[in-house]
């Protein structure tokens, strides 16, 4: 099936730096999500993207839609200790597709 | 709150076992999924359930079945577990009306087949 490709695979940093991870495909989305899976639970929406070119900040967080539609990147600023888990980018391929199309995630770790 | 329920968070079962994963969602959801979740791979769907007695094969299905009798559950079934179904196995729902399909997650069964 098909794959979002997400980079990085990890990420160490420490804690009060900015993160900046990615997602790329050869096909065109009609919508991206970003999720985060804190340890031991299921993954959990941050951030929902509509159409080309749309920035969208959740607090800390920000992400872009691609204005070509086939990438999306996730921004964190001034990291923190709970920002730790596991990063994963969507896609819905077309208008009123059921499913969702999910990148290999970034692991996020922070020393404090 | 939309809440996805996994009846299990862990689970030990031995080769050849029949191992059931069961679901709950309270929010009236017609679609359900379930995912298998291993490292550096993403999220992999097995089935997906559009409405009661519906499915519908995602892209790794060999090897499991599931059953939906009503609306508010999922059931995965592994026929005889084998070692490489050892794995974290996610849930997840969704509505197909409003602007854009979210699926809402369960904590997970991290299933472990020795």
């Amino acid at each position: 099936g098909q794959q979002l490709n997400q980079s990085p695979q990890s990420m160490f940093i420490q804690e009060g730096e900015d993160v900046s991870m990615n997602c790329t495909s050869s096909s065109i989305f009609n919508t991206w999500l970003w999720y985060k899976q804190d340890p031991g639970e299921g993954p959990v929406l941050l951030i929902a993207l509509y159409k080309a070119g749309e920035l969208t900040s959740n607090g800390r967080l920000t992400a872009q839609f691609g204005i070509t539609r086939k990438d999306s990147f996730l921004n964190i600023s001034a990291s923190i200790p709970s920002d730790v888990g596991i990063y994963f980018c969507a896609g819905q391929l077309f208008q009123g597709a059921q499913k969702l199309v999910f990148g290999q995630g970034t692991r996020l770790t922070i020393n404090p | 709150d939309v809440k996805v329920t996994q009846s299990s968070r862990y689970l030990v079962k031995r080769t050849g076992e029949k191992v059931f994963l069961e679901c709950v969602q309270d929010m009236d959801h017609e679609n359900m999924f379930w995912y298998r979740q291993d490292p550096g791979l993403g999220l992999r769907l097995i089935y997906f359930s559009y409405d009661v007695k519906m499915k519908e094969k995602g892209d790794i299905p060999e090897g499991y079945s599931v059953s939906r009798e009503k609306k508010e559950r999922f059931s995965l079934i592994l026929e005889s577990a084998s070692t490489n179904q050892t794995s974290m196995y996610l849930c997840a729902s969704s509505s197909p009306t409003g602007r854009l399909n979210i699926q809402y997650f369960g904590a997970g069964t991290r299933l472990s087949v020795l």
